[in-house]
């Protein structure tokens, strides 16, 4: 069973670095079958992907438009983690932040993390 | 604004059937496959359909989807009061060059 918890500060200022840590059990960071991708979700947006990573010979990063510049992904093979940051955070980065796997074959997300409500406020 | 749309409600009485739909592109759902995932208030989204007609082991087989051109659709046969959820859709676009979702329906059982 493959299982992804969720870590990090509920709280942080506005233009500081927002940091989370998503733990995987059951899987690998460096599998070929999968990527690892983070999502967030807040009444003004709705569902929004971020971003993902995955390993096909080397380490793929693949971003939104709207994240460019901000967000990185950090895949951390010795502890089997995903890592997120976003620098220069605004109000409108509050939001309920979720990583999840995707299965690459037929496109889907199959496991979610457990959701980490982040409010960006002085 | 989300790249797929939604309806932003739905709803129908125990025992009926109501469908969802999501429409979009021929840069995502017309060129990728589609899922759909329901959410349950305070829980992550759970994974109810793939590949645009799949069914994940432990979804009931009241759910079910299809796919037609730029849209797709997911179909709840049997409402039950446990299906009160929100349901949102998904596709790769290619044209973005990222994952879209749907704005999301709010299924209310009556």
């Amino acid at each position: 069973q493959v299982l992804l918890q969720q870590s990090g500060p509920g709280l942080v200022k506005p233009s500081q670095t927002l940091s989370l840590s998503c733990a995987i059990s059951g899987d690998s960071v460096s599998t070929n079958d999968a990527a690892w991708s983070w999502i967030r979700q807040s009444p003004s947006r709705g569902l929004e992907w971020l971003g993902r990573t995955y390993f096909r010979s080397r380490w793929h990063f693949e971003y939104a438009t709207s994240m460019r510049g901000r967000l990185t992904l950090h895949p951390d093979t010795s502890q089997n983690r995903l890592s997120l940051q976003l620098t220069s955070v605004k109000p409108e980065d509050t939001a309920v932040y979720y990583c999840a796997r995707w299965m690459h074959a037929q496109s889907f997300f199959d496991v979610w993390g457990q959701g980490a409500l982040v409010t960006v406020s002085p | 604004q989300s790249v797929l749309s939604q309806p932003p409600s739905a709803s129908g009485t125990p025992g009926q059937r109501v469908t969802i739909s999501c429409s979009g592109t021929s840069f995502n759902i017309g060129k990728n496959f589609v899922s759909w995932y329901q959410q349950l208030p305070g829980k992550a989204p759970r994974l109810l359909i793939y590949a645009d007609v799949q069914w994940p082991s432990g979804v009931p087989d009241r759910f079910s989807g299809s796919k037609s051109g730029t849209s797709a659709s997911l179909a709840i046969n049997g409402l039950q009061s446990e299906d009160e959820a929100d349901y949102y859709c998904a596709a790769w676009d290619d044209n973005f060059a990222q994952l879209a979702f749907g704005g999301g329906t709010k299924l209310t059982v009556l």
